[in-house]
């Protein structure tokens, strides 16, 4: 069975400073992977998505990922936040069947990232 | 631009209402999908469609039903809100499978 935990609830950083949100997967094939963000009030919208290519994966806004197989991580990273970038982010990975990719996503249980002045 | 579109954006409900949630896609996608997100809450796939006259419960056990009678339309109802029913519902819609989801902007459902 497919499963993905983001590692934490809740992320502060100031401005200007890097972000790293984590996540981690279960997943009995290769995965697909993907990022997405959710700002206030808005629907949900894709960063970055890791399909078995390169695995540094670079995303929308300064954002990347690093598909690490050994660790079973794809943790998000940003060198420099954005008041901008405040929001809900989810880690999410695809279900497999068998080997057959199912089209239905799980997803994490979200990490809030608050971008402090 | 959006090419998949909810309506209602919010709405507010008494008990015991029928209710339908629209959801329209312009791509033609076969792939079409409902999620139910409650507030601080990872989302949760309750019906899917793999094309016109199929449809699937999801993991998540819910009361609500879907149809799909046209590719581009997979409407959710409702038949008797409940205050338990008060959550965000996404729809979404893909080409191949896992790749290339695209969201609605979501509904925002509270039973009163």
């Amino acid at each position: 069975a497919q499963s993905v935990t983001q590692l934490d609830s809740h992320v502060s950083v100031s401005e200007g400073t890097p972000v790293l949100l984590r996540c981690n997967y279960s997943s009995s094939y290769s995965p697909s992977l993907f990022w997405y963000v959710q700002h206030p009030n808005k629907g949900l919208q894709l960063l970055l998505k890791y399909t078995s290519a390169a695995t540094l994966v670079k995303g929308i806004n300064g954002f990347e990922a690093e598909f690490k197989k050994s660790e079973t991580s794809f943790h998000l990273t940003k060198p420099s936040a954005h008041m901008s970038d405040a929001a809900e982010y989810f880690c999410v990975v695809t279900t497999t069947q068998g080997s057959s990719n199912t089209g239905k996503l799980i997803f994490g249980q979200g990490t809030t990232l608050q971008v402090k002045p | 631009e959006a090419d998949i579109y909810q309506t209602p954006r919010y709405l507010v409900i008494g008990t015991g209402k029928k209710i339908t949630l629209e959801c329209s896609q312009t791509m033609g996608h076969d792939k079409m999908y409902w999620y139910q997100q409650d507030p601080g809450m990872e989302l949760h796939l309750i019906h899917y469609s793999y094309g016109v006259n199929s449809t699937e419960k999801g993991d998540l056990s819910s009361e609500s039903t879907v149809s799909r009678i046209r590719t581009e339309h997979f409407p959710l109802t409702l038949e008797s809100a409940r205050p338990s029913h008060t959550s965000q519902y996404l729809c979404a819609s893909s080409e191949y499978g896992g790749y290339g989801y695209t969201f609605g902007s979501g509904t925002r459902l509270t039973v009163v």
